[in-house]
């Protein structure tokens, strides 16, 4: 099946910093991505929709100004998790649809680990 | 896009078919059917789909009621790498995908 890569697989940042997450699709394109966010035992909750070459659409009670999404490219879509708070540690995953397979399976990437110290 | 209901877990014995049951009792007509699992720390992976016809692949069988109002996801022999946690999700494709608690699979040797 068709992959999507994550970069980075982890990472620890200090409180206030930022981080930049990135969802790639590596043989496929993908007019549309989604960013999830996972909590320890919980099930995954959406965050946004991304779509290419236009504003994301987000769910509600997620914060736009927090959780920038950028959707450049048919298989790129980055998450920034500005101003980064300790609750702001979560599993974050992404998932993209090939723009050709409308009813098929969406992909998932392999999920970023964030800690916020 | 429709609500499932799945039991919270189930336990297989190794080598032994596991059916996981999902109720979908409000779907509607072009709502598809999806399975996806997740794997402890991993993104999750894609299973399976059906609109109204049982389907099979390598992985699993899907079987879908005739109202549709239920579906059950059988692997025909679990493993000890099959322990996971099991979504069953209903839309119409190509939109946005809810997960819900899922089930969560113990397969034991």
């Amino acid at each position: 099946g068709a992959v999507v890569s994550q970069h980075p697989s982890w990472v620890i940042c200090k409180s206030g910093t930022s981080v930049k997450i990135e969802c790639r699709s590596l043989d496929f394109q993908a007019t549309t991505m989604f960013w999830y966010r996972q909590f320890p035992k919980q099930s995954l909750m959406l965050m946004a929709t991304s779509n290419e070459g236009s504003k994301a659409t987000y769910e509600q009670g997620v914060e736009k100004d927090k959780f920038l999404i950028n959707h450049a490219s048919l298989t790129l879509s980055t998450l920034t998790v500005t101003s980064a708070h300790p609750e702001d540690s979560s599993f974050y995953i992404c998932s993209a649809r090939d723009t050709r397979d409308t009813y098929n399976e969406q992909f998932f990437g392999p999920g970023t680990r964030l800690t916020v110290l | 896009d429709a609500k499932t209901t799945q039991p919270p877990s189930m336990d297989c014995a190794e080598g032994r078919a596991a059916n996981l049951p999902c109720n979908h009792s409000t779907i509607s007509g072009n709502e598809y059917v999806y399975w996806y699992r997740q794997i402890h720390s991993q993104g999750p992976q894609y299973i399976i789909h059906g609109l109204k016809n049982n389907e099979t692949n390598e992985m699993a069988s899907l079987i879908i009621t005739e109202d549709r109002k239920s579906s059950t996801l059988i692997l025909p022999h679990a493993t000890l790498r099959d322990t996971a946690v099991y979504y069953c999700i209903v839309n119409t494709g190509g939109f946005k995908t809810i997960f819900g608690a899922g089930t969560r699979l113990f397969v034991k040797a």
